[in-house]
């Protein structure tokens, strides 16, 4: 069973500071994609990372891959409260469905 | 323009009823799929269906059954309720599986009472 790991579960910080959220596996994924959910409504995709290695960047927010396609994380700069949300990672295993992590709260206080 | 689409968004009902909820993508996407998502917000996997066909069926109760009368619909009709049943449940569609992602309906909220 392919399990992913996300760290923290809740996270509350100051607008302005900078955050790192961790997706974490033993298992292998052929891509890793990270979400964002607001209340009542269904995740939006935010980014797909296909590579080991490979970095994408969404303003101020910076997706990377583990180099064994195992573990990703997600780094935000100078965190907005319109930054607030659940975010979720999801790996790309085989049988086309995604596993999901169990999901970062972040909370952005002005 | 709503490209996945799930009605109703709330349904309320009592044990051991029978409901369903609809979804209907207008993404031209070749895959469908019905997530649960329970209290602590974990999203699991019910059910995909690829072009009508049923490609996924995980361990759910056969009280659930997923139809697919055409690629851009998937529904889902629940027998005999139980409190247990309840959560938020999201229909997801893709195309070419899941490794270029999934659009998400905005989910229905079952509360079994």
């Amino acid at each position: 069973t392919q399990l992913l790991e996300q760290s923290p579960q809740f996270l509350s910080i100051q607008e302005g500071e900078n955050l790192t959220v961790y997706c974490n596996s033993s298992s292998v994924f052929s891509s890793l994609q990270w979400y964002r959910q607001e209340p009542g409504e269904g995740p939006v995709l935010l980014v797909t990372v296909v590579t080991g290695g490979e970095v994408k960047k969404l303003k101020r927010l910076t997706f990377q891959f583990g180099d064994a396609r195992k573990d990703s994380s997600l780094h935000i700069t100078a965190a907005q409260p319109g930054d607030t949300g659940l975010y979720l990672c999801a790996g790309a295993g085989g049988a086309q469905k995604l596993v999901f992590g169990q999901g970062t709260r972040l909370t952005i206080n002005p | 323009d709503t490209a996945v689409s799930q009605t109703p968004k709330y349904l309320v009902t009592q044990m051991g009823n029978d409901k369903s909820i609809k979804c209907e993508q207008n993404l031209g996407h070749d895959t469908m799929y019905w997530y649960k998502q329970d209290s602590k917000k974990f999203l699991k996997i019910m059910f995909s269906y690829n072009n009508k066909e049923l490609i996924i069926n995980e361990t759910v109760p056969n009280r659930f059954s997923p139809k697919s009368p055409d690629k851009a619909h998937l529904n889902l009709h629940i027998n005999s309720l139980e409190l247990g049943d309840s959560a938020v449940y999201f229909c997801a569609s893709s195309q070419m599986g899941a490794r270029e992602g999934y659009t998400f309906g905005s989910g229905t909220r079952l509360t079994v009472v």
